[in-house]
């Protein structure tokens, strides 16, 4: 059974970057049929995709936060990670990470995801 | 980016009800729609693949349809562990973009 599990800061100060990590049990970040990601939730709100990354180090962003995020992949340390920068209020939310998964020629889905964690940005 | 519009934003029903609610992307993604069903403080999860593939472990109570640039979850027989928000998201292409949700509350 895979677990995802964030880790991170819960605060960070409007203008400063935020680093998350999310480590995988129970499988591989190498595996070939999986994508991993990022998605969050401000309070109150719904759910916004942040970005997608391959093993192999290929990335997707939201259009919208593409200047400001990084994702990578640590193979031996089976994690991938996040960083947005010059971060304000807006960036409040909860944050998830996930596992995108293809099965057979082309059928996506998000099956697994982390419990998620709560970062706030305020002085 | 393909905008997904949930409707409606709200619902109550009781329990034993037969509940629709509706997903309309703003251009055709073939079958690459899901349902994710959120309760607060939790994760999401998903119920429902490519459609209309139920996810393993998900009650057949669920189901879903639709083609092209309209979709439908429809709970056949509303349980109280039902009252939730659910979202779609379409995984045709990037940007992936979920819906507003459709929150269920107890009538």
């Amino acid at each position: 059974q895979l677990q995802l599990q964030e880790s991170g800061p819960g605060l960070v100060k409007p203008s400063e970057t935020l680093s998350l990590s999310c480590t995988v049990s129970g499988g591989s970040v190498s595996s070939t049929s999986s994508y991993w990601g990022w998605i969050r939730q401000p309070p109150g709100k719904g759910l916004e995709w942040i970005g997608t990354i391959y093993y192999g180090g290929t990335t997707y962003y939201a259009p919208s936060l593409k200047s400001r995020v990084t994702m990578s992949v640590d193979t031996s340390k089976n994690q991938f990670s996040l960083k947005v920068t010059s971060v304000t209020a807006a960036d409040t939310a909860v944050y998830y990470c996930m596992r995108r998964h293809r099965v057979g020629s082309g059928i996506y889905y998000i099956d697994y995801w982390g419990q998620g964690t709560l970062v706030t940005v305020s002085s | 980016a393909i905008q997904m519009t949930q409707s409606p934003s709200s619902l109550s029903a009781s329990v034993g009800d037969r509940v629709t609610m509706t997903c309309r992307a703003s251009q055709g993604i073939r079958n690459d729609l899901g349902w994710y069903q959120q309760k607060p403080g939790e994760a999401p999860k998903l119920l429902i693949y490519a459609v209309s593939n139920l996810q393993s472990g998900v009650p057949s109570r669920f189901s879903g349809s639709g083609s092209g640039t309209d979709f439908t979850l429809t709970i056949s027989s509303l349980q109280p562990e039902d009252f939730a928000t659910y979202y779609c998201l379409q995984d045709f292409k990037y940007p992936l973009t979920f819906g507003g949700g459709t929150k269920v509350e107890i009538k």
